[in-house]
């Protein structure tokens, strides 16, 4: 399967720690999004990559927050100090290319903070 | 302020009709809208697309209205299948497809035998 994958698939951490999540896109596909989404909501932009350049961020996206692709493949998104407010589902996609505006998603992180 | 909206939570079709769900936007800057279909524990999976400079999109048993002067979407599939039993989000994008989809709360779409 060549799909977009995140790992791990679910996170229970205690408010307070810090939590890493991992995203690897479609291979070639140079685009990279996260978004989170919490229960009865669509997915909300945090953050997106072209290559390894972050170049938008959410004002979602808080201090705390904080991603990376360092080689423009496989990417990172680190939640310092969890509060309860953080649960929820994260998730990656990825896109081709300019010409090309959908985005494919994976199967997504479920972050609970107790 | 919701830019992307969906106004039914859930819709129920019986199997072999004609399913349709609507969305609304208030942002005249977007350039394309797309839905997307997810079933629990899974990612969303996009579904089709259109473009703002266009009305109709079709592609198989799915197809997409345009209405940009009221700024309402619709995606009508045609037969209704069991396995079109999920969530469905409308979403839209801004120029240059950049940005990040805006999605809507998305609306429960069963199936009827």
């Amino acid at each position: 399967d060549t799909g977009v994958s995140q790992d791990p698939r679910h996170k229970i951490t205690k408010r307070g720690q810090n939590v890493t999540f991992r995203c690897d896109p479609i291979s070639e596909h140079n685009r990279l999004y996260w978004y989170r989404q919490t229960l009865g909501q669509g997915p909300e932009f945090l953050t997106y990559f072209q290559n390894e350049a972050q170049l938008e961020k959410s004002r979602l996206l808080s201090d705390r927050f904080s991603a990376e692709r360092p080689k423009g493949s496989f990417s990172t998104l680190e939640i310092q100090r969890t509060e309860q407010g953080d649960s929820a589902m994260y998730l990656c996609a990825s896109s081709p290319r300019t010409d090309r505006v959908e985005q494919y998603f994976g199967p997504g992180t479920r972050l609970t903070v107790t | 302020d919701q830019q992307v909206k969906q106004n039914s939570p859930s819709l129920s079709v019986q199997e072999g009709r004609i399913s349709i769900l609507n969305c609304d936007y208030t942002n005249s800057m977007f350039d394309y809208f797309l839905w997307y279909k997810k079933y629990p524990a899974e990612g969303p999976t996009f579904l089709i697309s259109i473009s703002s400079i266009k009305d109709k999109n079709e592609d198989g048993r799915f197809t997409v209205f345009l209405n940009k002067s009221a700024k309402h979407l619709s995606l009508h599939i045609v037969p209704s299948q069991p396995g079109d039993s999920a969530v469905y989000f409308c979403a839209a994008i801004g120029g240059g497809g950049a940005d990040g989809l805006t999605f809507g709360k998305g609306t429960h779409l069963i199936i009827q035998p």
